[in-house]
């Protein structure tokens, strides 16, 4: 059975920092791999999707790397604000669309 | 658009009632999800639809009967809840290919007393 682990699982920043946030997992067959935020009470905001074959992907201040064989993946974060705050969730899928999630990396950037 | 809403937003049932939660997407996805988040956890997957069809229960009770009337809409039908179903209740999408995003909804906030 897949286990999907985030560290660490509470992360507080000033300002302006950048940030890795990690995820690891137990079955490295993966089909892909997708990084969310969320807001606390809110819905899942989808970030970045890293299919098995790719290395990493982008999104602005965002990048997310994918190590298949190591099972790992990170989140980083570059020049964090304050509307960086949020819960962010690493969700792998190995078995045809079923989302495994992580515990969650609550994050507080601090003005 | 890569919109999925939900309704209602938050709902407060008794453990009598009989309720239903709605989601509605219009990307054209053929695969529709339910899943379940306690607070301060991860959701946890409780139902997939594929065209329409139900194609994976995880072991859900009973009590909770989910529909999928048309390729657009997913309803989660409620009857004899427990206090301990209280939770937020998510509505996902994606395509059926594997390899998609899958988009969330905010969510409708149950309580059950």
């Amino acid at each position: 059975k897949q286990e999907v682990t985030q560290i660490p699982a509470a992360l507080s920043v000033p300002e302006g920092e950048n940030l890795v946030l990690n995820c690891s997992f137990t079955d490295s067959a993966i089909y892909n791999l997708q990084w969310f935020r969320q807001d606390p009470g809110k819905g899942l905001t989808s970030l970045l999707l890293i299919q098995s074959s790719q290395r990493e992907q982008t999104s602005g201040r965002l990048n997310a790397s994918l190590d298949k064989s190591s099972g790992r993946s990170t989140l980083y974060i570059a020049a964090s604000q304050p509307g960086d705050s949020a819960t962010y969730l690493c969700a792998v899928d190995n078995a045809g669309n079923m989302l495994t999630f992580g515990g969650g990396t609550r994050l507080m950037v601090k003005p | 658009d890569t919109e999925v809403t939900q309704t209602p937003k938050h709902l407060v049932m008794g453990m009598t009632n009989k309720k239903s939660l709605k989601c509605e997407q219009h990307m054209g996805h053929r695969a529709m999800y339910w899943y379940k988040q306690k607070a301060k956890k991860p959701p946890e997957l409780m139902f997939v639809y594929s065209y329409e069809k139900l194609s994976i229960n995880e072991s859900v009770p009973s009590r909770f009967s989910p529909e999928c009337p048309n390729s657009s809409l997913l309803n989660l039908h409620l009857h004899a809840l427990q206090p301990e179903d209280s939770a937020l209740y998510l509505c996902a999408s994606s395509q059926v290919q594997v390899g998609y995003e899958q988009y969330f909804g905010p969510g409708t906030r149950l309580t059950v007393t």
